[in-house]
C-alpha cells in the first residue's frame, strides 16, 4: 500500500539536545511538507519542499531544519534553538505544491524531558 | 493566506442524531476547501473536498459539506453519527494560486450512546 511513514511514534529530547522526526512517502509525492500541531490549535506549517535539494521556511521555522535529499524522504530535526519543542508533528505530501491534496502520517509525539 | 474560523471547539452529540461542522474562511477570492477528521494520535485523514463544481459535496463515512462563496463558508454534516465517528475535524482552505493550506483550530465531536 502507498502511504507516508513517520517514526518514531513518540521522541522524548532533553535540554540542548537536537532530535530528527523522519517522514518517508512511497506515493511518488514530488511536494512534501511538516506541520506542528499544538492542543487547541490547527496545524502551522514548519517547512515545505516542492522538489528535491530544495525546501523553503513556512510560518514557524525558528528551531527546525529540514533536508530533501531524496524524493520519498524529507527528515526534520529540531534543534536546541526550539524552545518549547513539545508538539504532535505530522508530515505530508503531494503530488506538487499546486495540487490541492495533501495526504498525511501518522504523526511524531515529542516529549521533553 | 487565508484565516479559517471554526465556530464549534467541542460538539456533543448523541448516536444517530444528525452534526453539523461550521467552518468561515476570510477571503471571498478562488478556493479549494477541504475537511479532514483525526482520531487520537493518529493523522489527519480526508473527508471531503471542494475544488469547483456543484456547491454540494459528498465525502467519506457519510458525510457531506456546502460552499457558501457569499457566506465564506464550508459547513460539514452528517444525517447520522455514530460512536465511531468521535474524533477531531478540521477545516482547512487553500487559495487556488497558493499552495499553502490554512487550518482551523479544530472541532472536537463526541457521539454518545
Amino acid at each position: 500500500d502507498g502511504g507516508i511513514t513517520q517514526s518514531p511514534k513518540y521522541l522524548f529530547r532533553k535540554e540542548g539536545q537536537n532530535v530528527t522526526l523522519s517522514c518517508e512517502q512511497n506515493l511518488n509525492h514530488d511536494a512534501m511538507y511538516w506541520y506542528r500541531q499544538d492542543p487547541g490549535q490547527g496545524l502551522r506549517l514548519i517547512y515545505y519542499s516542492q522538489i528535491v535539494n530544495d525546501f523553503q521556511k513556512g510560518d514557524i521555522a525558528e528551531g527546525y531544519s529540514v533536508s530533501r535529499e531524496k524524493k520519498e524522504s524529507f527528515p526534520l530535526t529540531v534543534t536546541s534553538a526550539q524552545k518549547n519543542p513539545t508538539a504532535f508533528y505530522l508530515c505530508a505530501s503531494s503530488k506538487g505544491l499546486d495540487q490541492e491534496t495533501q495526504y498525511f502520517g501518522p504523526g511524531t509525539r515529542l516529549l521533553v524531558l | 493566506a487565508q484565516s479559517v474560523t471554526q465556530l464549534d471547539s467541542q460538539v456533543p452529540v448523541f448516536e444517530e442524531a444528525p452534526v453539523e461542522l461550521r467552518c468561515n474562511y476570510s477571503s471571498s477570492v478562488s478556493v479549494y476547501l477541504f475537511w479532514y477528521v483525526q482520531y487520537p494520535n493518529q493523522g489527519l485523514q480526508l473527508l471531503l473536498k471542494y475544488l469547483s463544481g456543484s456547491t454540494l459535496v459528498k465525502g467519506i463515512n457519510g458525510f457531506e459539506a456546502e460552499f457558501n462563496k457569499s457566506q465564506t463558508s464550508f459547513h460539514l454534516r452528517k444525517p447520522s453519527v455514530h460512536i465511531s465517528d468521535t474524533a477531531e475535524y478540521f477545516c482547512a482552505v487553500s487559495d487556488k494560486d497558493d499552495y499553502k493550506l490554512s487550518f482551523g483550530a479544530g472541532t472536537t465531536v463526541t457521539v454518545r450512546a
